[in-house]
């Protein structure tokens, strides 16, 4: 079964820190998004990436964040300057029709 | 007005019984999805259909296109099918996956 790879599984940083979430899609998958959950709430969409740019962002996702395929095979989402309420699950997801979602990275901003 | 809801929001059951989660959603959809959460936070996706119904052992979803409505049965329900269940639906193929808040299942011994 293939599966979405995101490192690492919790991340602490210090509020004003830039800290860089990674992920690796499905390997022949064309498509990927980053997606975050806050505690208590439900999933909201951040970014589409397709073709190395953007696709889709949600005005969640403003000058603070960056996406990035640096290599062909990660995935990566750069939160600048964090602030407390960036603490979050983040997932990465791949595909399309179908998708695949990784396991998540807990961001926990003090 | 969120365009993926689901009822209900929490849902105790006795192990054994059979379950349902119903998800109805405004928007036009090429495809729906039912994903599960773990406490710890991973998604698995159990199902994605676009008509009729999927069956995967123990759990059973279904789509009505003209109502805009899913359900999620659960048979002979386990403790170990305690989770988050989230309806979620996708525009277009390839389009972001539009979540619904997710029902809190908690099934006791």
């Amino acid at each position: 079964e293939p599966e979405v790879t995101q490192t690492p599984s919790h991340q602490v940083t210090q509020m004003g820190q830039e800290v860089i979430l990674r992920c690796v899609p499905i390997s022949n998958h064309l498509y990927f998004y980053w997606y975050r959950q806050i505690l208590g709430q439900k999933v909201e969409f951040l970014v589409s990436f397709y073709n190395n740019e953007i696709s889709e962002k949600s005005e969640i996702f403003d000058d603070q964040f960056s996406v990035e395929r640096p290599d062909g095979s990660n995935f990566t989402l750069k939160i600048r300057s964090t602030k407390l309420e960036d603490s979050a699950m983040y997932f990465c997801a791949s595909g399309g029709t179908q998708a695949y979602f990784g396991a998540g990275t807990r961001l926990s901003v003090l | 007005k969120n365009e993926v809801e689901q009822s209900p929001q929490n849902l105790t059951a006795q192990e054994g019984e059979f379950i349902t989660i119903n998800c109805s959603y405004s928007v036009g959809i090429s495809a729906l999805h039912w994903l599960q959460q773990h406490p710890g936070g991973g998604i698995v996706s159990l199902f994605m259909l676009s008509s009729g119904k999927k069956k995967h052992g123990r759990l059973i979803a279904t789509i009505n296109i003209q109502e805009k409505h899913s359900s999620l049965h659960i048979t002979a329900s386990h403790p170990r099918d305690s989770a988050v269940y989230i309806c979620a639906a996708t525009k277009t193929s390839y389009d972001k996956v539009i979540f619904g808040p997710g029902t809190s299942l908690s099934v006791i011994p």
